[in-house]
């Protein structure tokens, strides 16, 4: 159980373009999903945390107009990565976790490429 | 200063060899504290979670340890495979931070034939 999908799990992208980044929590409801970013030979770097149906809490020096995270339901979340551009090409890893238990269960991570 | 830090950055072994690998954090008090095996672009995977009561947890050839007084731990991975090969993550989860968790660097484990 416990399982994590993203889609898609990688993609190429011209810049100026955006780019959605879709996270399933597959056999249980994720009351708090998380966003990550990682760089090469980087550990992960938190982005921001959403909780279903309310706003997105956004980590210092990241751009909340530029990655714009929706958590619609409890076994969704999307990121929008807007007006990408080059310096955007990273490795996106979503995690989602349960009210009153500390697991996270991460998702398989999306490889962005902006030409 | 990274609240966890982690030993080697790098490391090569043989196969059929065993390793540990070290981590060390300034987080305190905390919840549980975890290991993660990431294999290259892939995302993090669970290998073990102590609480801040417990010593040492296994999962099969992976065993973890814990020192809360001098704020260490330290995973060993026994018999190692080509397998193993991959980013080993030092995660520690403050106390009352809910689901938040803090990262190590991560130790890269390469396991030649």
């Amino acid at each position: 159980g416990a399982v994590v999908s993203q889609h898609p799990s990688w993609v190429i992208c011209k810049s100026g373009t955006s780019v959605k980044i879709e996270c399933r929590s597959l056999d249980f409801q994720a009351t708090t999903m998380f966003w990550y970013r990682q760089f090469p030979k980087q550990s992960l770097m938190l982005m921001a945390t959403s909780n279903e149906g309310s706003k997105a809490t956004y980590e210092q020096g990241v751009e909340k107009d530029k990655f714009l995270i929706n958590h619609a339901s409890l076994t969704l979340s999307t990121l929008t990565v807007t007006s990408a551009h080059p310096e955007d090409s990273s490795f996106y890893i979503c995690s989602a976790g349960l009210a009153g238990r500390y697991e996270q269960y991460f998702g398989p991570g999306t490889r962005l490429t902006v030409t | 200063k990274n609240q966890v830090e982690q030993s080697p950055q790098s490391l090569i072994i043989l196969e059929g060899k065993n390793c540990t690998l070290q981590c060390n954090y300034t987080v305190s008090p905390f919840s549980n504290l975890r290991w993660y095996k990431q294999d290259t672009g892939r995302g993090p995977v669970s290998l073990t979670i102590m609480t801040f009561s417990e010593n040492t947890k296994s999962n099969g050839r992976y065993t973890a340890t814990l020192d809360a007084d001098t704020k260490q731990s330290s995973l060993h991975i026994t018999a190692s495979q080509l397998s193993d090969s991959a980013s080993y993550i030092c995660v520690v989860n403050p106390n009352n931070a809910g689901n938040m968790l803090t990262f190590g660097g991560g130790t890269r484990l390469m396991v030649k034939p």
